[in-house]
């Protein structure tokens, strides 16, 4: 099957830092990609959709300043939490869609980045 | 908008006893529909997916699932619970959306069902 890798797995940073988390498309091409977060014991948020060639497309109560998403090429993304706080500190993981049929599509998940900030 | 429901945020059984997990979506467009599983400290894994064909899906490790549209149903079953199937599992609705004149498929997780499996 398809894979999407993440990178780093795990980030320790500091409060005000900022951190950067890549998503990959190992073997096919994603023009949209999706960013989620999950806290512990908590079910996976979706955050923003990263769409190639223009802007990201942010849910309600995101914060796009706070949260830089840059879709850089077909297959790769990149979330960027900027000046991080300890409430930053979550799992995120990234999907992407690849098309398997004339209209339809399949999910592929990363598998996450857990981001702790201290 | 799309959303999914899951009514039971844990369920608890007897290990070889059936397992019932249970998903209402709400969609305004023919959706597809997932189950995730997601052990400790790991990624997600695919049990099954629903995409228009048979109601009745069949996934991996026995587990399946049946898409009721009238009920907006797609309740997750395995007959005989494991050890190993204790874990977290999410209900995922897939569904159309559009901007910028550009569609593609937005993905919304269920709140997920803790399942703890006795011995």
């Amino acid at each position: 099957g398809a894979v999407v890798s993440q990178h780093p797995s795990r980030v320790i940073c500091k409060s005000g830092t900022s951190v950067k988390i890549e998503c990959r498309s190992l073997d096919f091409q994603a023009t949209t990609m999706f960013w989620y977060r999950q806290f512990p014991k908590q079910s996976l948020m979706l955050m923003a959709t990263s769409n190639e060639g223009s802007k990201a497309t942010y849910e309600q109560g995101v914060e796009k300043d706070k949260f830089l998403i840059n879709h850089a090429s077909l297959t790769l993304s990149t979330l960027t939490v900027t000046s991080a706080h300890p409430e930053d500190s979550s799992f995120y993981i990234c999907s992407a869609p690849k098309r398997t049929g004339l209209d339809s599509y399949e999910q592929y998940f990363g598998p996450g980045t857990r981001l702790t900030v201290t | 908008a799309q959303s999914v429901t899951q009514l039971d945020s844990h369920v608890s059984v007897s290990e070889g006893t059936p397992v019932l997990l249970r998903c209402n979506y709400s969609s305004s467009y023919s959706p597809s529909l997932f189950w995730y599983v997601q052990h400790p400290n790991k990624g997600l894994q695919l049990l099954l997916k629903y995409t228009s064909a048979a109601t009745l899906v069949k996934g991996i490790n026995g587990f399946e699932a049946e898409f009721k549209k009238s009920e907006t149903s797609f309740h997750l079953t395995k007959p005989s619970a494991h050890m190993s199937d204790a874990a977290e599992y999410f209900c995922v609705v897939s569904d159309r959306s559009v901007v910028s004149r550009a569609s593609y498929d937005k993905v919304i997780f269920g709140p997920g069902t803790s399942l703890s499996v006795i011995p």
